[in-house]
């Protein structure tokens, strides 16, 4: 079965630190993604990466970075975390070049910052 | 404008019967796939169907459907016979074939299923 894992499912974090959130896939996928969920906005996507040490910019990049240096795992970091970052993020992954195939999510990571 | 559209944040519907989440899209690519997921309280999203803009039929998956209606931008999940376990977030999302890249969702609908 395909998965997609998370580091965790909860964290709590203090304003001002440094965040890594952990994602890792085991599809050989070469599509990454990381988005924001927030009530009655849906998902929103922070980052994308097409290929190791690639990435591209979303819709809401800024006070967020990612790295991506095996294929298999793509990283957000919050540089500075502050409380509006407080959300539940969730990781994907996809192949490209065929329009059938989804997305496959990990569990999600509700992240709180105080 | 938005991609996705999902004009129902909440819906009730009793066990057993049907019930219709309504999703509507906004591209002028002519090639592009439809998506819906669940969402549960746990918090994974789950894929639960796909449709493809050439697809001639309506897609199906068990208890779930895909009324696509591609003159009027609709691509509505139908679930038949409403379980209390589909109580959940359900989100509608496309794929363009300009850009397999991206995903657009839609803000979601949260559907109670009464016993």
């Amino acid at each position: 079965d395909v998965k997609v894992t998370q580091s965790s499912r909860y964290l709590v974090k203090r304003t001002g630190e440094k965040v890594f959130l952990e994602c890792v896939q085991d599809m050989d996928h070469e599509n990454m993604f990381w988005y924001r969920q927030d009530p009655g906005l849906g998902l929103r996507l922070i980052y994308f990466s097409y290929d190791v040490k690639m990435k591209e910019k979303g819709d809401i990049p800024e006070g967020y970075s990612v790295s991506r240096e095996k294929k298999e795992r793509f990283s957000l970091i919050l540089e500075s975390a502050s409380t509006n970052q407080t959300s539940m993020y969730l990781c994907a992954s996809s192949s490209p070049g065929t329009g059938h195939q989804p997305q496959h999510f990990g569990d999600g990571t509700r992240l709180s910052i105080l | 404008a938005q991609k996705i559209t999902q004009t129902q944040p909440g819906m009730f519907v009793q066990e057993k019967e049907a019930v219709t989440l309504d999703c509507t899209y906004d591209t002028s690519d002519p090639s592009y796939g439809l998506f819906w997921y669940k969402q549960p309280s746990s918090g994974e999203m789950i894929f639960l169907i796909y449709q493809g803009s050439y697809d001639q039929q309506n897609a199906t998956e068990g208890r779930y459907s895909l009324n696509f209606q591609k003159a009027r931008k609709s691509a509505n999940l139908v679930i038949s016979a409403s379980q209390l376990g589909d109580s959940a977030m359900y989100f509608c999302a496309m794929r363009e074939g300009g850009n397999f890249n991206k995903f657009y969702f839609g803000s979601g609908t949260k559907l109670n299923v009464k016993p």
